[in-house]
C-alpha cells in the first residue's frame, strides 16, 4: 500500500530565510506527487504537482519541489519565506489501486514564520 | 477551482442524531472523495465514489455511509453521530487528465 511520511510536525523559520519541507513516499511505481497548503479555517490549495518529466517542478507562490526517485522523496522548497507562508503543508501521493484512484496524504507540517 | 461546494459549512448536533453533509461539484468529475481532518492525523479517507452509485470504503469508514445518485452530488451521512465524529470534513474531486485532487472549503461538525 502506498504511504506518505512528513517527518516534521512543526518547522519554524525566520522571515526571509530559506525553507525545505520534507516528504517521503512509499509506492511501487512512479507516483503522482502533490503539495498542498492550508491556511487556518480554509480548504486545501494545490501548490504544485509532479507526474513525469523534469524532476524539478515549479508551483505557485514561489514554491518548488524536487522528485528524487532514489530517495523516494519529494521535498518542497522556497528560497525566501514570507510571513504569509505560515500555514499547514500537506504532501500527497496518488495512484491507482485495484482499478480505483486513491490519493494518500501525509499528516502535514505546520510552518511557523518569525518576523 | 473545481467548483466544489460543501453544505452545511458549520453544524452543531447532538449525540445520536443523524447528520448529512452534502458535496456538490459542477465539473462533471467522475471521482469524488470524503476526508476527515483531525489534529495529528492529517487527512483520512472515509469513502469515495468512482461513478454514480459506485462507492467504496476508505480507511475510517465505520459509522459513515455515502450515496451518489447524481454525478454532481456526493452525500456523507452519519447515521447516529458520536463525539468522536467531531471533525472537519472535506470533499474532493479528481480532475482529469492529470488526476489532480481539488478540495471543497470544508464542513466543521461538532457533536455534543
Amino acid at each position: 500500500a502506498q504511504s506518505v511520511t512528513q517527518p516534521d510536525i512543526h518547522i519554524t523559520v525566520s522571515e526571509g530565510a530559506s525553507l525545505e519541507l520534507r516528504c517521503n513516499y512509499s509506492y511501487g511505481a512512479t507516483p503522482y506527487l502533490f503539495w498542498y497548503v492550508q491556511s487556518p479555517g480554509q480548504g486545501l490549495q494545490l501548490l504544485l504537482k509532479y507526474f513525469s518529466g523534469d524532476t524539478l517542478v515549479q508551483g505557485i507562490k514561489g514554491f518548488e519541489a524536487e522528485f528524487k526517485r532514489s530517495q523516494s522523496s519529494f521535498n518542497l522548497r522556497k528560497p525566501s519565506v514570507h510571513w504569509s507562508d505560515a500555514a499547514e503543508y500537506f504532501c500527497a501521493v496518488g495512484s491507482a489501486s485495484g482499478g480505483s484512484y486513491i490519493p494518500t496524504f501525509g499528516r502535514g507540517t505546520s510552518l511557523i514564520v518569525h518576523p | 477551482d473545481a467548483g466544489i461546494t460543501q453544505s452545511p459549512r458549520h453544524k452543531v448536533t447532538e449525540t445520536g442524531t443523524p447528520v448529512t453533509l452534502r458535496c456538490h461539484q459542477t465539473e462533471n468529475h467522475r471521482y469524488m472523495y470524503w476526508y476527515r481532518q483531525d489534529p495529528g492525523h492529517g487527512l483520512r479517507l472515509i469513502h469515495y465514489s468512482y461513478g454514480v452509485k459506485d462507492t467504496d470504503k476508505g480507511e475510517v469508514s465505520d459509522g459513515y455511509s455515502v450515496s451518489r445518485s447524481k454525478t454532481e452530488d456526493f452525500l456523507l451521512t452519519l447515521e447516529s453521530a458520536t463525539s468522536s465524529q467531531t471533525s472537519v470534513y472535506f470533499c474532493a474531486t479528481k480532475s482529469p487528465p492529470e488526476d489532480t485532487i481539488y478540495f471543497g472549503e470544508g464542513s466543521w461538525l461538532t457533536v455534543v
